[in-house]
């Protein structure tokens, strides 16, 4: 089965501090995908990466950045955190002959 | 540029009710692919269907269709016989089809309540 994990299901930070969002996939998949769901507003896309080292801005990508270091791991990073993204936090990857999405479990980050 | 329209923000029905939640899309891309997500209440997504824009033959998964009609850009889906397990809010997606990795367009979503 296809794997995508991420570091945490809840997370409560307080305003201005650093936030790191881990995201781990087994299947060698090279795309990576960060979105925030909210109420009433779906799943938006934030960071997207096709590669290591590669990144590219989805829709929202203000107050966000990412890392991808390694093939396997795609971190989303709050530099600052705010209580306007107090959200929840989903990873993916694609890959298989159907570019399915795989989704990660989500994490629900609660900035205080 | 793309998107998803999902109107109907929350449906409630009785169990062995059918119920059809609709999608509708819009894109520019002469190639794309159309999906349809559950999250249940884990909070999960799981991947239900994809379906490719050449590809209008309905599609039939036990209690679950999908109608995709490119004549009204839309791609809806209905459960028969619902079921309490079917409450959950479904996403419908777009994303373009050249190279099979970009990201997802999605809806707002519609929140499925199935009362037994």
């Amino acid at each position: 089965d296809v794997k995508v994990t991420q570091s945490s299901r809840y997370l409560v930070k307080r305003t201005g501090e650093k936030v790191f969002l881990e995201c781990v996939q087994d299947m060698d998949h090279e795309n990576m995908f960060w979105y925030r769901q909210d109420p009433g507003l779906g799943l938006r896309l934030i960071y997207f990466s096709y590669d290591v080292k590669m990144k590219e801005k989805g829709d929202i990508p203000e107050g966000y950045s990412v890392s991808r270091e390694k093939k396997e791991r795609f971190s989303l990073i709050l530099e600052s955190a705010s209580t306007n993204q107090t959200s929840m936090y989903l990873c993916a990857s694609i890959g298989g002959y159907l570019y399915e999405q795989y989704f990660g479990p989500g994490t629900r980050l609660t900035v205080t | 540029a793309q998107k998803v329209t999902q109107a109907q923000t929350e449906i409630s029905v009785v169990e062995k009710e059918d119920v059809t939640l609709d999608c509708v899309y819009e894109t520019r891309d002469t190639t794309y692919y159309l999906f349809w997500y559950k999250q249940p209440p884990s909070g999960e997504l799981v991947f239900l269907i994809r379906r490719n824009f050449f590809d209008e033959q309905n599609e039939i998964s036990g209690r679950y269709s999908w109608n995709f009609q490119k004549s009204t850009s839309s791609f809806n889906f209905t459960i028969t016989a619902s079921q309490v397990v079917d409450s959950a809010v479904y996403f419908c997606a777009l994303s373009e089809a050249w190279s099979g990795n970009t990201p997802l367009v999605f809806g707002k979503g519609t929140r499925l309540s199935v009362i037994a």
